[in-house]
């Protein structure tokens, strides 16, 4: 059964460094998310991107954060100046039609920040 | 997208039927009832979702109500490996909203017991 994948699966960085994470969503899907989940909170929303635009984002997701689909496969969020408050899960998913609301998540990327 | 309400937890035995139940009392004529599960800190899973009949498939069964204010999920044969967070989510379906995030609540922790 195809699947979204995400790597790393835990990363750990400084403070102030940049942090890119790589999804690989399924390869006949058109619209990506990004969501978070701090340890024991909810399940949150960053950003959705579809023909290689964002088409919402959340008040989360602010100038330190950016998506690109770089080479029509991957589908990456980074990073650029990271605070403590960034450790998280970072779940990556992705669907194949608008008129859904089934999407398929990666198994996440979990971020610790020092 | 209406709110909704979930009990946060719930025990289950193991091998009877888990009935999860949701609030959803200001859902409006085109909102779908998703469901969605999440397996200690591995990406949501997607469940099943209807509009206001009852729906089955291969991991539950979906009871929606008359007047749709209220909503049962059932694992007809709870194991232990359905210990998760369930969550109930409702969204608006339709052309136009590609980018129309979930919107994860607190959910229901579902405890199945030996």
């Amino acid at each position: 059964e195809p699947e979204v994948t995400q790597t790393p699966s835990h990363q750990v960085t400084q403070m102030g460094q940049e942090v890119i994470l790589r999804c690989v969503p399924i390869s006949n899907h058109l619209y990506f998310y990004w969501y978070r989940q701090i340890l024991g909170q909810k399940v949150e929303f960053l950003v959705s991107f579809y023909n290689n635009e964002i088409s919402e984002k959340s008040e989360i997701f602010d100038d330190q954060f950016s998506v690109e689909r770089p080479d029509g496969s991957n589908f990456t969020l980074k990073i650029r100046s990271t605070k403590l408050e960034d450790s998280a899960m970072y779940f990556c998913a992705s669907k194949r039609t608008a008129n859904t609301g089934e999407l398929f998540f990666g198994e996440g990327s979990r971020l610790t920040v020092l | 997208d209406a709110k909704t309400t979930q009990p946060p937890s719930m025990d289950c035995a193991e091998g009877r039927a888990a009935n999860l139940p949701c609030n959803h009392s200001t859902i409006s004529g085109n909102e779908y009832v998703y469901w969605y599960r999440q397996i200690h800190s591995q990406g949501p899973q997607y469940i099943i979702h209807g509009l206001k009949n009852n729906e089955t498939n291969e991991m539950a069964s979906l009871i929606i109500t008359e007047d749709r204010k209220s909503s049962t999920l059932i694992l007809p044969h709870a194991t232990l490996r359905d210990t998760a967070v369930y969550y109930c989510i409702v969204r608006v379906e339709g052309v136009g909203n590609a980018g129309n995030m979930l919107t994860f609540g607190g959910g229901t922790r579902l405890m199945v017991k030996p």
